[in-house]
């Protein structure tokens, strides 16, 4: 399964940028890169997707390398809400409408007040 | 309209008993995934059911098996239960196979909490 590579945890300041680096360097051509995360005793919740271009939409932004190995997910103002683990995926598509997305450990985000 | 739903919320059983674990998806959505989610190794891909037919798999043992309704309603049913098994099994849902590729979306539920003694 193709990996990703996050920090374990990561610490921000309310109302300040966060920036969640993720590294995929055995992605390949077709594999999409998914940001979900996790709150306090709940499912994960999709934040965002892309494959090649930076994606906007009204949760955060995804900056992708331009060679696809890594990428990096905005959240341009922190809130308290957004304390969460944050995982980085990349989904494969095995053919057909075979398609899985592999959950690595993830970064848990603490936000302070 | 009504989220991913999952029964029980929380279950104890001990070594050696099966448990069954039921997940209702996003009324229209087709397909059911299901993850193990442990805190040595994160959550971990069970398998998908995309019109009561096994598209994937993961690397788990045939003691975890599942199915799905022609309703879109799956369940998963883990036999001979290892302390191991203690874990949170989460449910998600998505409108067709594959269809994550282009929405990049999984539904997923508040989870079965299953302890073993």
């Amino acid at each position: 399964d193709a990996k990703t590579t996050q920090p374990n945890s990561m610490e921000s300041n309310e109302e300040e940028p966060v920036h969640l680096p993720c590294n995929h360097s055995t992605i390949s051509g077709t594999d999409y890169i998914h940001w979900y995360r996790q709150l306090p005793s709940q499912g994960p919740e999709y934040v965002i997707h892309g494959l090649t271009s930076n994606v906007n939409n009204r949760m955060a932004s995804l900056a992708i390398a331009e060679d696809r190995k890594s990428s990096t997910l905005i959240l341009h103002r922190a809130t308290l809400r957004d304390a969460a683990v944050y995982y980085c995926i990349l989904g494969k598509n095995s053919g057909g409408s075979n398609y899985k997305l592999t959950f690595g450990k993830g970064t848990l985000l603490t936000v302070n007040p | 309209k009504a989220g991913v739903t999952q029964t029980p919320r929380y279950l104890i059983k001990t070594r050696g008993q099966q448990v069954t674990l039921s997940c209702s998806p996003i009324s229209g959505h087709r397909s059911v995934s299901w993850y193990q989610q442990t805190p040595g190794q994160g959550l971990q891909f069970l398998f998908e059911y995309f019109s009561e037919t096994q598209r994937n798999k993961g690397n788990f043992p045939g003691r975890f098996s599942g199915r799905q309704f022609s309703n879109s309603r799956s369940e998963m049913n883990v036999s001979t239960l290892e302390l191991g098994d203690s874990a949170l099994y989460l449910c998600a849902s998505s409108l067709l196979a594959g269809e994550v590729a282009n929405t990049g979306e999984l539904f997923f539920g508040e989870g079965s909490r299953l302890t073993v003694l």
